[in-house]
């Protein structure tokens, strides 16, 4: 499909262990962002990527939390000493350009569980 | 930074009927207001936006309203259908443009 594709789609650790989360973006797409989605909330954002480069990444709630684009396409956002409060829905979503000039498509999300 | 303020958090209305959703934002500078519908096991999809120079926007059943003096946008659903039922979200731009600030969702439900 030519839609957001993230990987995996469910993930459980136990607290402490490190987790990558991968996301594929749409191709063409310049533009990714990565949200974080608590059960009943609306997505959180977590960091933007224009090509290569975080333009914002103020939505990281601590140090734990890093994402990369090394190549302006896949996307790895990784997490350290995971804790329980980290458990929530992984959501990537790409787009043509920044979130103010149009649609952002997103993937189905990454499920992560922290035991 | 933005706040994005929505209610109500459930609704419920019956086939046909009309379906109304608020949100309030927090910083002027937002210009940007799109509405996003997911279902269960989905990431969010866009079904309307609107810009902070248009007051208003209408898609077949679907219609924004945007008061930017109140800060304030809704969503208007008319003709309800089941397969609407779904959780929506509005969103803003926050002031650099770099994201979209979402509320905390409307759970809506269409019985036939």
């Amino acid at each position: 499909g030519a839609g957001v594709s993230q990987t995996p789609s469910n993930k459980v650790t136990e607290k402490g262990k490190y987790v990558e989360l991968r996301c594929d973006p749409i191709s063409g797409h310049t533009a990714l962002y990565w949200y974080r989605q608590s059960l009943g909330q609306g997505p959180e954002f977590l960091i933007y990527f224009q090509g290569t480069g975080a333009a914002d990444d103020s939505g990281l709630p601590n140090d734990r939390f890093f994402a990369v684009r090394p190549e302006g396409s896949v996307s790895t956002l990784k997490i350290q000493r995971t804790e329980r409060g980290d458990s929530a829905v992984y959501l990537c979503a790409s787009s043509l350009g920044r979130a103010d000039t149009g649609e952002l498509f997103f993937g189905e999300g990454s499920r992560l569980t922290v035991l | 930074g933005e706040n994005v303020e929505q209610h109500p958090s459930t609704l419920s209305v019956q086939e046909g009927d009309s379906a109304v959703i608020k949100c309030t934002y927090s910083d002027s500078a937002s210009n940007y207001f799109p509405w996003y519908k997911q279902e269960l096991g989905k990431g969010p999809q866009l079904i309307i936006d609107i810009r902070s120079n248009v007051g208003e926007k209408k898609d077949q059943r679907i219609a924004v309203t945007l008061n930017k003096t109140a800060k304030h946008f809704s969503l208007h659903i008319t003709e309800t259908q089941p397969e609407d039922s779904a959780v929506y979200f509005c969103a803003a731009s926050n002031q650099a443009g770099t994201a979209l600030i979402f509320g905390k969702g409307t759970t809506l439900s269409v019985s036939s």
